[in-house]
């Protein structure tokens, strides 16, 4: 069974902080994990994939199979980086349906 | 970019009323879209994924009589609530995937809240 587990339901840390939200999962085969952004009144929106391997907004995950985890980072923390992060898993073929954690709601203090 | 529009944003009705949800790609086409429900400070949950052309892959737990869902272009998915009652009340969010290329991430809607009174 597909399964992703974002053990922070908040955090916080202060502007120019370093973030890190813990992602881990559950799948048997080779999954393809997204984190996607919900900022303040909009929709959600794609925030990296870990096939892309790219750097977006500051953000950076590794997809660590052995520890089964795509946890992301930031080195400093800006005020627009307030919203709400959820992580995403989708299986090899097929529909490629995305089962979503439970979410992490990101505030950065000034 | 890629985007979905999802209409209408709010509906408030009786019990008893059906009530339906657009779902469009505007830019796009998807061969795939997926309907999601969230309750207040949860996850999305996947309702159903709708194929164009085809029937639509409920999840388990998810009433098809209850949940029709049409995927008759490849522009556009409808959710129907049939006889809406309060505990349907929710917040439901469509999403696409585009036809071109393999492996493309989906894309969202702004999600529809519905109240049932």
């Amino acid at each position: 069974a597909q399964r992703v587990t974002q053990p922070e339901k908040l955090l916080s840390v202060f502007k120019g902080a370093p973030v890190e939200l813990k992602c881990n999962y559950s799948y048997s085969g080779s999954p393809e994990l997204f984190w996607y952004v919900q900022y303040s009144r909009q929709r959600l929106q794609l925030l990296l994939r870990h096939i892309s391997r790219e750097s977006i907004k500051g953000f950076t995950a590794d997809l660590n199979k052995g520890e089964t985890s795509f946890h992301l980072k930031k080195p400093f923390a800006q005020e627009e980086d307030s919203a709400m992060y959820y992580c995403a898993l989708s299986g090899s073929g097929g529909a490629q349906k995305l089962v979503f954690g439970q979410g992490t709601r990101l505030t950065i203090n000034p | 970019g890629a985007v979905v529009s999802q209409h209408p944003s709010r509906v408030i009705c009786k019990s008893g009323t059906s009530v339906k949800i657009e779902c469009r790609s505007l830019d796009f086409q998807a061969t795939t879209m997926f309907w999601y429900r969230q309750f207040p400070k949860k996850s999305l949950m996947l309702m159903a994924t709708s194929n164009e052309g085809s029937k639509a892959t409920y999840e388990q737990g998810v009433e098809k009589d209850k949940f029709l869902i049409n995927h008759a272009s490849l522009t556009l998915s409808t959710l129907t609530v049939t006889s809406a009652h309060p505990e349907d009340s929710s917040f439901y969010i469509c999403s696409a995937r585009p036809r071109t290329g393999g492996g493309q991430p989906q894309h969202f809607g702004d999600g529809t809240r519905l109240s049932i009174l």
